[in-house]
Parts: structure tokens; sequence; C-alpha cells
């Protein structure tokens, strides 16, 4: 089945700073690779997804590259700012003995300092 | 409108009890899901059901059992509650599985005394 690493599980930068998430996921076949952030006491929500087919996906300041040779992908956070601060999760697609759910990072605590 | 919802918000219990928490999406999704959330953030995926039917059943204890009463409702049946069932548990849904995205409920804090 699928595993996913989530690197590092605590990064602080200051405002306006740059932040960059990394995963590895184990199974190639994995194809769909969505970013959740989760604030503080709230329900996790998608921020940015990209799929296999093609290498970086941008939206304003957030972005996620894709490197299936090598089975990791990134979220960048550019011009950070204090209401980024939350837990960030990346996610890939479990094909193998359980089908069909999404296997979570561990997650990224970020904070961002004023 | 609320998108996927759930029922309690918090929930604190004894040792021993039966509990249920109830899911509800309008979003007209064919796939819906239960996570438990531990105290160190980690997000487990627990059930998902597609069209009513069972689709994966990852290693949880057979104390918990989903319930899914048509395509808008996915039920979480808990009985003889642990201390280690203390966490936060997420309903989601979604149209496709699993390479789509997923909404998540506001989530349900279940506490066991």
């Amino acid at each position: 089945g699928e595993n996913v690493e989530q690197h590092p599980s605590t990064l602080s930068v200051q405002e306006g700073d740059s932040a960059v998430i990394k995963c590895t996921y184990s199974d190639s076949a994995s194809n769909y690779f969505p970013w959740y952030k989760q604030e503080l006491g709230k329900r996790p929500q998608l921020i940015i997804d990209i799929r296999s087919n093609v290498g970086e996906k941008k939206d304003q300041r957030i972005a996620v590259t894709l490197n299936k040779t090598a089975k990791h992908f990134s979220l960048h956070i550019t011009e950070t700012q204090p209401e980024d601060s939350a837990v960030y999760f990346c996610a890939a697609p479990n094909y193998g003995g359980s089908q069909g759910n999404l296997i979570f990072g561990k997650g990224t605590k970020l904070s961002v300092k004023p | 409108d609320t998108a996927v919802s759930q029922t309690p918000k918090y929930l604190v219990t004894q040792m021993g009890n039966d509990k249920s928490i109830k899911c509800e999406q309008n979003l007209g999704h064919d796939t819906m899901y239960w996570y438990k959330q531990d105290s160190k953030k980690f997000l487990k995926i627990m059930f998902s059901y597609n069209n009513k039917e069972l689709i994966i059943n990852e290693t949880v204890p057979n104390r918990f059992s989903p319930k899914s009463p048509d395509k808008a409702h996915l039920n979480l049946h808990i009985n003889s509650l642990e201390l280690g069932d203390s966490a936060v548990y997420f309903c989601a849904s979604s149209q496709v599985m699993p390479a789509d995205e997923q909404f998540f409920g506001p989530g349900t804090r279940l506490t066991v005394l």
C-alpha cells in the first residue's frame, strides 16, 4: 500500500518569507496529490492539488511541484502571512490492499511570525 | 448552506457506553468517509462508503460500525467506548474516490472519561 512521508513536522518563518513542505510517496501508481490546510480547531480544507500529468501548479501565493521520478511533491508558500499559520497535510491515493482511500502525511505545523 | 455537517460537535461520555455520531452531506457526492484525528493530529481513514456499500474497512476495532441509511448520510456507531477512542472524528465526502477533493465536516470531539 501507499506510504506518505512529510517533512518537516514543524516550520517557523518570518512574515514575508517563503515556506516549503515536502512529501514523498511510495506507490508509483499514485496519480493525485492534494494539500490540505487545517487551522486550529477547524476542519481540513483543500488548498491545492496536482495530478500526475503536470509538474507544477500555482494558485496565487501557493504552488505545488511534483517529481514523479523521485516520487516526491512539495508545497511552496510565498510571501507568508500570519493567516497562513496552520497545520498542512499532504496526501496520496492508495490503490493497494485497501483500495480507494487517501493516505495523509503526518502534517506540518507552520507558524508565521509577524 | 453547510456542505458536510456532523452532530454532535462535542461528545463526553463514560467508558463502556455506546454512542453515535451523525453525518450528512448535501453535495450529491457518491462517497463518504470517516476519519480519526488523534492528539498528534494524525488523520487516519476509518471507513468509506460508496453508493451505500462499504468499500474499505481499515483495521479498526469492530466496536466501530458505519451505517449509511442513504447516499447523503453516513453515521458512526461506537460500542463499549474506551479511553483510547478519545479523538476528533471527521466525516468527509467526495464525488470520486480517492483522486478527488474531499470535503470535511466540522468534526466531533469525543472525550471518553
